[in-house]
């Protein structure tokens, strides 16, 4: 079957200091890539996406590039804010009939300090 | 405004009570998802609806139910049979299969949620 592994949190940075979250994925086919965004007591928000192999999704400052060589889809923010602070999702759409099924990754917690 | 409504933001159970969350979207949008979310665990899939009257178990079905009478509403009832239904709940819409974009590269689109707690 399908699944996401994202790194293990929680992720703690200093204003300005680079960010990386790490994010793997198995699946069938040729899966879409999501990364979403929650922040306290809220739903998720997309935050960036890729559909195909090498695309590069950016949003916000943030980019992650679709890697199917290595099945990866890590996240990276060259100068984080405290405004940053969220929990971040890793998920994928599988092909055929899953019909826009997400499988998610167990989302990293992400705290900046000013 | 678009978007999804979810209410009510907080719900209690009592031992033995069905409760139903609500989840109303006018983005006119053909799919709908429940997922549930647990600390640590990510999102799981519960039960989506393609179109009007049609829906399919997800990953955790067992202990609850759907409907799906109208396009723009689909809610989940949480049963009695749910030993630990404490979680928080959210729902989801993705874009018209009449567009030709296949759905899987569209984004869901999420409500706000509902937690859910036993009294």
């Amino acid at each position: 079957g399908n699944s996401v592994t994202q790194m293990e949190g929680p992720v703690t940075l200093s204003e300005e200091a680079f960010l990386t979250i790490n994010c793997t994925y198995t699946a069938t086919g040729y899966p879409s890539l999501f990364w979403y965004v929650q922040y306290p007591g809220e739903g998720l928000q997309l935050l960036l996406k890729a559909t195909k192999a090498d695309d590069k999704g950016s949003n916000k400052g943030f980019e992650a590039t679709y890697r199917k060589e290595t099945t990866s889809f890590h996240l990276e923010k060259g100068s984080v804010q405290v405004s940053d602070s969220a929990v971040y999702f890793c998920a994928l759409s599988a092909g055929g009939t899953s019909y826009g099924k997400l499988t998610f990754g167990q989302g990293t917690i992400l705290t900046v300090h000013p | 405004d678009g978007g999804i409504t979810q209410s009510p933001k907080y719900l209690f159970r009592k031992e033995g009570q069905n409760v139903t969350l609500s989840c109303e979207q006018n983005l006119n949008h053909d799919a709908m998802y429940w997922y549930r979310q647990d600390p640590g665990q990510g999102l799981r899939l519960i039960y989506y609806s393609q179109i009007v009257n049609d829906f399919q178990k997800g990953d955790i079905a067992e202990g609850y139910s759907v409907s799906r009478e109208k396009k723009e509403s689909f809610p989940l009832t949480v049963t009695s049979a749910q030993k630990n239904p404490t979680a928080f709940y959210l729902c989801a819409t993705v874009g018209s299969v009449h567009r030709g974009n296949w759905v899987g590269n569209q984004p869901q689109h999420f409500g706000d949620g509902t937690r859910l707690s036993i009294l």
